[in-house]
């Protein structure tokens, strides 16, 4: 299986801050993907992290709130802007092998709390 | 858009009994199915796959099958363990993965 890192594994922050979140993946990932998972909730796609252009956003999530870079293969960043409590969540790094297989690996996540 | 709608939790069963958690998804294409899960304190891992009609993805005794014409992909499991605790998502890829609710599943002694 491939091997994904990510960190912090958890915050604790205050409104109005911004948290990046870094996330490492091994040479066996392509694809990179940022999740989120709000308390009690199912996983929701925010981007997938394209290699050296603009992350590709889901509907409902914008650039400004969640910048994401992949300056390579194998590194990607989230940045939680202008955090409220409505943005506490596990965020959560994935990657794929190849394109559209459906087979994921995951980090550990990172649990944000915003207070 | 696609959707996946799976049963929700939580379920609580004694250990040995027996383990069905539906899932049904919208049938818009034919996508690749998984179930994944989430054991308590540990990252999601994907659980089985099936990626044609009639596929049986298998895994730690789990099991679920690709059924095109109910479009649904059920994970069972004969004789359930303590250690199996933990969430299970049902997940299709279309052009990306979706993942359904999420059952919560507790094995009591």
């Amino acid at each position: 299986s491939a091997v994904i890192s990510q960190k912090p594994s958890r915050d604790i922050c205050q409104r109005g801050t911004s948290l990046t979140i870094q996330c490492q993946v091994d040479s066996q990932v392509t694809m990179m993907f940022w999740y989120r998972q709000q308390p009690g909730q199912s996983l929701t796609l925010i981007a997938t992290a394209n290699q050296g252009s603009e992350a590709t956003y889901e509907s409902g999530f914008v650039i400004d709130k969640f910048p994401i870079s992949r300056p390579n293969l194998t590194f990607s960043t989230l940045t939680v802007s202008n955090m409220s409590p409505e943005d506490s969540s596990i965020y959560l790094c994935s990657g794929s092998r190849g394109p559209n297989t459906g087979e994921l690996f995951f980090g550990e996540g990172s649990r944000l709390t915003v207070l | 858009g696609n959707s996946v709608t799976q049963m929700e939790g939580p379920v609580t069963l004694s250990e040995e009994a027996f383990l069905t958690i539906n899932c049904t998804y919208t049938a818009t294409g034919y996508p690749s199915l998984f179930w994944y899960v989430q054991y308590p304190g540990e990252g999601l891992q994907l659980l089985l796959k099936a990626t044609k009609a009639d596929d049986k993805g298998s895994n730690k005794g789990f099991e679920a099958t690709y059924r095109k014409e109910t479009t649904s992909f059920h994970l069972e499991k004969g004789s359930v363990q303590v250690s199996d605790s933990a969430v299970y998502f049902c997940a299709p890829c279309y052009d990306k993965v979706i993942f359904g609710p999420g059952t919560s599943l507790s094995v009591i002694p």
